[in-house]
Protein backbone atom coordinates (compact mmCIF):
# COMPACT_ATOMS: atom_id res chain seq x y z
CA UNK A 1 0.00 0.00 0.00
CA UNK A 2 1.53 3.64 -0.74
CA UNK A 3 -0.44 5.60 1.32
CA UNK A 4 0.70 8.91 1.60
CA UNK A 5 3.50 9.61 -1.00
CA UNK A 6 5.58 12.96 -0.67
CA UNK A 7 7.27 14.35 -3.74
CA UNK A 8 10.22 15.57 -3.74
CA UNK A 9 12.05 13.82 -0.87
CA UNK A 10 14.62 16.53 -1.33
CA UNK A 11 15.21 20.07 -2.85
CA UNK A 12 17.71 22.47 -2.57
CA UNK A 13 16.30 26.16 -3.52
CA UNK A 14 17.63 29.64 -4.20
CA UNK A 15 16.33 32.87 -2.17
CA UNK A 16 13.22 33.95 -4.47
CA UNK A 17 12.41 30.67 -6.07
CA UNK A 18 9.78 29.18 -6.11
CA UNK A 19 8.31 25.11 -6.22
CA UNK A 20 5.10 23.36 -5.51
CA UNK A 21 5.69 19.83 -3.21
CA UNK A 22 3.10 17.29 -4.19
CA UNK A 23 0.81 14.86 -1.43
CA UNK A 24 -0.68 12.09 -2.87
CA UNK A 25 -2.88 9.50 -0.89
CA UNK A 26 -4.49 6.39 -2.07
CA UNK A 27 -7.00 6.23 1.13
CA UNK A 28 -9.45 8.51 0.11
CA UNK A 29 -9.08 10.51 3.05
CA UNK A 30 -11.47 13.48 3.35
CA UNK A 31 -8.81 15.21 5.42
CA UNK A 32 -5.56 16.59 4.33
CA UNK A 33 -2.51 18.92 6.20
CA UNK A 34 0.64 20.05 5.36
CA UNK A 35 2.86 20.42 8.39
CA UNK A 36 6.62 21.50 8.61
CA UNK A 37 9.21 20.23 11.78
CA UNK A 38 11.77 22.37 12.87
CA UNK A 39 14.16 21.46 15.43
CA UNK A 40 13.40 22.21 18.84
CA UNK A 41 10.23 22.41 17.79
CA UNK A 42 6.84 20.43 17.53
CA UNK A 43 4.66 19.95 14.29
CA UNK A 44 3.48 23.26 13.29
CA UNK A 45 0.07 23.39 10.68
CA UNK A 46 0.61 25.44 7.65
CA UNK A 47 -2.48 24.52 5.66
CA UNK A 48 -5.44 22.01 5.76
CA UNK A 49 -7.99 20.56 3.96
CA UNK A 50 -11.54 18.89 4.78
CA UNK A 51 -12.67 17.67 0.97
CA UNK A 52 -11.93 18.61 -2.46
CA UNK A 53 -11.86 22.36 -3.44
CA UNK A 54 -11.75 23.53 0.30
CA UNK A 55 -8.77 24.63 1.83
CA UNK A 56 -7.67 26.41 5.28
CA UNK A 57 -5.13 28.27 6.80
CA UNK A 58 -3.27 26.54 9.80
CA UNK A 59 -0.76 27.93 12.22
CA UNK A 60 1.59 29.35 10.12
CA UNK A 61 0.51 29.95 6.59
CA UNK A 62 1.99 32.96 5.43
CA UNK A 63 4.57 32.50 2.71
CA UNK A 64 2.76 29.42 1.47
CA UNK A 65 -0.46 29.01 -0.70
CA UNK A 66 -2.23 25.52 -1.44
CA UNK A 67 -4.60 23.54 -3.67
CA UNK A 68 -7.02 20.39 -3.37
CA UNK A 69 -8.31 20.32 -6.85
CA UNK A 70 -8.39 16.29 -6.49
CA UNK A 71 -9.45 14.31 -3.69
CA UNK A 72 -6.09 12.72 -3.20
CA UNK A 73 -3.75 15.63 -4.18
CA UNK A 74 -2.70 18.08 -2.17
CA UNK A 75 -0.14 20.50 -2.95
CA UNK A 76 1.46 22.71 -1.28
CA UNK A 77 3.66 25.77 -3.09
CA UNK A 78 6.05 28.38 -2.17
CA UNK A 79 5.87 31.10 -3.96
CA UNK A 80 9.22 33.10 -3.22
CA UNK A 81 11.11 30.85 -1.32
CA UNK A 82 12.99 32.63 1.80
CA UNK A 83 15.39 30.99 4.43
CA UNK A 84 13.37 30.96 7.09
CA UNK A 85 11.19 28.26 4.87
CA UNK A 86 14.25 25.67 5.25
CA UNK A 87 12.58 22.87 7.02
CA UNK A 88 11.16 19.36 6.84
CA UNK A 89 7.59 19.44 5.34
CA UNK A 90 5.15 16.78 6.12
CA UNK A 91 2.06 16.02 4.39
CA UNK A 92 -0.87 14.00 6.57
CA UNK A 93 -4.17 12.62 5.80
CA UNK A 94 -7.08 11.32 7.68
CA UNK A 95 -10.66 9.80 7.50
CA UNK A 96 -12.40 12.00 8.93
CA UNK A 97 -12.20 14.52 11.82
CA UNK A 98 -9.35 14.71 14.55
CA UNK A 99 -12.21 13.25 17.11
CA UNK A 100 -11.57 9.34 16.23
CA UNK A 101 -9.44 8.80 13.32
CA UNK A 102 -5.74 8.94 13.04
CA UNK A 103 -3.23 10.70 10.77
CA UNK A 104 -1.44 8.93 8.24
CA UNK A 105 1.70 10.88 7.38
CA UNK A 106 4.00 10.82 4.25
CA UNK A 107 7.62 10.23 4.74
CA UNK A 108 8.77 13.81 4.50
CA UNK A 109 10.33 16.69 2.42
CA UNK A 110 13.22 17.55 3.26
CA UNK A 111 14.08 21.33 1.69
CA UNK A 112 16.68 24.14 2.05
CA UNK A 113 16.36 27.60 1.00
CA UNK A 114 20.14 29.27 0.23
CA UNK B 1 -5.75 28.03 21.44
CA UNK B 2 -5.54 24.80 23.16
CA UNK B 3 -2.02 23.82 24.84
CA UNK B 4 -0.89 20.33 24.67
CA UNK B 5 2.12 19.36 26.69
CA UNK B 6 4.49 16.61 27.40
CA UNK B 7 6.58 15.51 30.06
CA UNK B 8 9.65 14.71 30.20
CA UNK B 9 11.17 16.50 27.02
CA UNK B 10 13.88 13.40 26.79
CA UNK B 11 14.20 10.56 28.89
CA UNK B 12 17.28 7.67 29.03
CA UNK B 13 16.56 4.29 29.66
CA UNK B 14 18.47 0.91 30.40
CA UNK B 15 17.25 -1.61 27.96
CA UNK B 16 14.61 -3.94 29.47
CA UNK B 17 13.34 -1.24 32.36
CA UNK B 18 9.92 -0.22 31.97
CA UNK B 19 9.35 3.60 31.31
CA UNK B 20 6.15 6.04 31.08
CA UNK B 21 5.61 9.71 30.16
CA UNK B 22 2.76 12.46 30.30
CA UNK B 23 0.50 14.33 27.93
CA UNK B 24 -1.27 16.70 29.78
CA UNK B 25 -4.21 18.88 27.89
CA UNK B 26 -6.97 20.79 28.77
CA UNK B 27 -9.89 18.95 29.78
CA UNK B 28 -12.79 21.26 28.94
CA UNK B 29 -14.49 20.09 25.11
CA UNK B 30 -12.28 16.86 25.25
CA UNK B 31 -13.10 15.29 21.71
CA UNK B 32 -9.98 12.91 21.42
CA UNK B 33 -6.33 12.02 22.24
CA UNK B 34 -3.95 10.68 19.98
CA UNK B 35 -0.63 9.10 20.35
CA UNK B 36 2.22 8.88 17.69
CA UNK B 37 5.45 7.35 17.35
CA UNK B 38 8.10 8.92 15.54
CA UNK B 39 11.98 7.34 14.33
CA UNK B 40 14.71 9.37 13.53
CA UNK B 41 14.63 10.22 9.62
CA UNK B 42 11.38 8.51 9.20
CA UNK B 43 7.86 9.88 9.77
CA UNK B 44 5.13 9.60 12.71
CA UNK B 45 2.95 6.65 12.97
CA UNK B 46 -0.28 6.31 15.27
CA UNK B 47 -0.09 4.28 17.90
CA UNK B 48 -3.66 4.77 19.94
CA UNK B 49 -6.71 7.11 19.62
CA UNK B 50 -8.29 7.25 22.24
CA UNK B 51 -12.54 9.18 23.14
CA UNK B 52 -12.90 7.77 26.65
CA UNK B 53 -12.76 8.66 29.71
CA UNK B 54 -10.26 5.78 31.94
CA UNK B 55 -9.76 4.10 28.38
CA UNK B 56 -6.67 2.38 28.08
CA UNK B 57 -5.39 0.65 25.07
CA UNK B 58 -2.24 -1.27 24.24
CA UNK B 59 -0.17 -2.37 21.97
CA UNK B 60 2.27 -5.55 22.59
CA UNK B 61 4.62 -3.98 25.36
CA UNK B 62 2.89 -0.08 24.76
CA UNK B 63 -0.31 0.92 26.37
CA UNK B 64 -1.76 3.94 27.01
CA UNK B 65 -4.65 5.42 29.88
CA UNK B 66 -6.64 8.85 29.81
CA UNK B 67 -7.92 10.97 32.22
CA UNK B 68 -10.32 13.42 30.37
CA UNK B 69 -11.31 14.62 33.48
CA UNK B 70 -8.22 15.82 34.78
CA UNK B 71 -6.65 16.05 31.09
CA UNK B 72 -4.24 13.80 30.90
CA UNK B 73 -2.83 10.51 29.48
CA UNK B 74 0.35 8.25 29.83
CA UNK B 75 1.91 6.34 28.01
CA UNK B 76 4.22 3.23 29.07
CA UNK B 77 6.33 0.90 27.49
CA UNK B 78 7.06 -2.25 29.17
CA UNK B 79 10.57 -3.92 29.10
CA UNK B 80 12.22 -1.23 26.80
CA UNK B 81 14.02 -2.07 23.61
CA UNK B 82 16.59 -0.37 21.59
CA UNK B 83 13.60 0.04 18.81
CA UNK B 84 11.29 1.56 21.53
CA UNK B 85 14.28 4.47 20.89
CA UNK B 86 12.10 7.44 18.38
CA UNK B 87 9.97 10.66 19.18
CA UNK B 88 6.87 9.94 21.38
CA UNK B 89 4.03 12.59 20.24
CA UNK B 90 0.64 12.87 21.86
CA UNK B 91 -1.72 15.49 20.09
CA UNK B 92 -5.43 16.68 20.57
CA UNK B 93 -8.15 18.58 18.38
CA UNK B 94 -8.47 21.83 18.74
CA UNK B 95 -12.04 23.42 19.16
CA UNK B 96 -12.47 23.63 14.92
CA UNK B 97 -12.07 19.89 15.60
CA UNK B 98 -10.33 19.58 12.16
CA UNK B 99 -7.05 19.99 12.85
CA UNK B 100 -4.79 18.41 15.88
CA UNK B 101 -2.70 20.51 18.16
CA UNK B 102 0.90 18.65 18.76
CA UNK B 103 2.82 18.34 21.79
CA UNK B 104 6.67 19.02 21.59
CA UNK B 105 7.43 15.28 22.17
CA UNK B 106 9.42 13.00 24.63
CA UNK B 107 12.41 11.84 22.99
CA UNK B 108 12.94 8.52 24.76
CA UNK B 109 16.46 6.70 24.43
CA UNK B 110 17.39 3.13 25.10
CA UNK B 111 20.75 2.38 26.90
CA UNK B 112 21.82 -0.68 25.52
Amino acid sequence: NAGVTQTPKFRVLKTGQSMTLLCAQDMNHEYMYWYRQDPGMGLRLIHYSVGEGTTAKGEVPDGYNVSRLKKQNFLLGLESAAPSQTSVYFCASSYFRGDGQPQHFGDGTRLSIL
Amino acid sequence: ILNVEQSPQSLHVQEGDSTNFTCSFPSSNFYALHWYRWETAKSPEALFVMTLNGDEKKKGRISATLNTKEGYSYLYIKGSQPEDSATYLCASPGDSNYQLIWGAGTKLIIKP
